[in-house]
């Protein structure tokens, strides 16, 4: 099973700046099927990024995804109020898929 | 606009059953797989199962393969997940997730529902 850390565990940042967020697996993410998801509180996960960089509808282009092999990164160019959440990778490229712990971005 | 709206959950003892529903609507559902996804109190996310669109292929987490079983019925656009023997650790907020694809390969997952409430405890 291939294990996702996400680091920071917490990433405490003032609106308008920008959010780096890492997920580093324990093998190599086959055909780099990596994705993203963000959570608010008392909502389900919402789906950003697919394919490690391929926006999901309706997603606002200030979201980026990057990487490949083991090594796949978030970037949220200018952060927005409605950004600050928790947000977690998931790799779909082997069986059983997993997802990694979460990145908080809060509020400076 | 898609929905998935669960229900079925509960408080139940350990050992015991419960099934639980999801209805969807707002897309054609035979042509797309749909999942189970939960998340503990406070906890991250864990995928439970997968079936495809025909229900030809079906996949679960080593955590609840030979307790819980997947299926669908596509004439009603229902999902549902059928969880027996149930323990402490199953306690979670299941979610009724539609995957991006037909297949459960490779499965991403484009819209989720609110979830259902599921307590093991005696």
């Amino acid at each position: 099973e291939i294990v996702l850390t996400q680091s920071p565990g917490t990433l405490s940042l003032s609106p308008g700046e920008r959010a780096t967020l890492s997920c580093r697996a324990s093998q190599s993410v086959s055909s780099n099927y990596l994705a993203w998801y963000q959570q608010k509180p008392g909502q389900a996960p919402r789906l950003l990024i697919y394919g490690a960089s391929t926006r999901a509808t309706g997603i606002p282009d200030r979201f980026s995804g990057s990487g490949s092999g083991t090594d796949f990164t978030l970037t949220i160019s200018r952060l927005e109020p409605e950004d600050f959440a928790v947000y977690y990778c998931q790799q779909y490229g082997s069986s059983p898929l997993t997802f990694g712990g979460g990145t908080k971005v809060e509020i400076k | 606009e898609v929905q998935l709206v669960e229900s079925g959950g509960g408080l139940v003892q350990p050992g015991t059953s419960l099934r639980l529903s999801c209805a969807a609507s707002g897309f054609t559902f035979d042509d797309y797989a749909m999942h189970w996804v939960r998340q503990g109190p406070g906890k991250g996310l864990e995928w439970v199962s997968g079936i495809s669109w025909n229900s030809g292929n079906v996949g679960y987490a080593d955590s609840v393969q030979g307790r819980f079983t997947i299926s669908r019925d596509n004439a009603k656009n229902s999902l549902y997940l059928q969880m027996n023997s149930l323990r402490a650790e199953d306690t979670a907020l299941y979610y009724c997730v539609k995957d991006r694809r037909s297949s459960v390969n490779y499965p991403t997952f484009d819209y989720w529902g609110q979830g259902t409430l599921v307590t093991v405890s005696s």
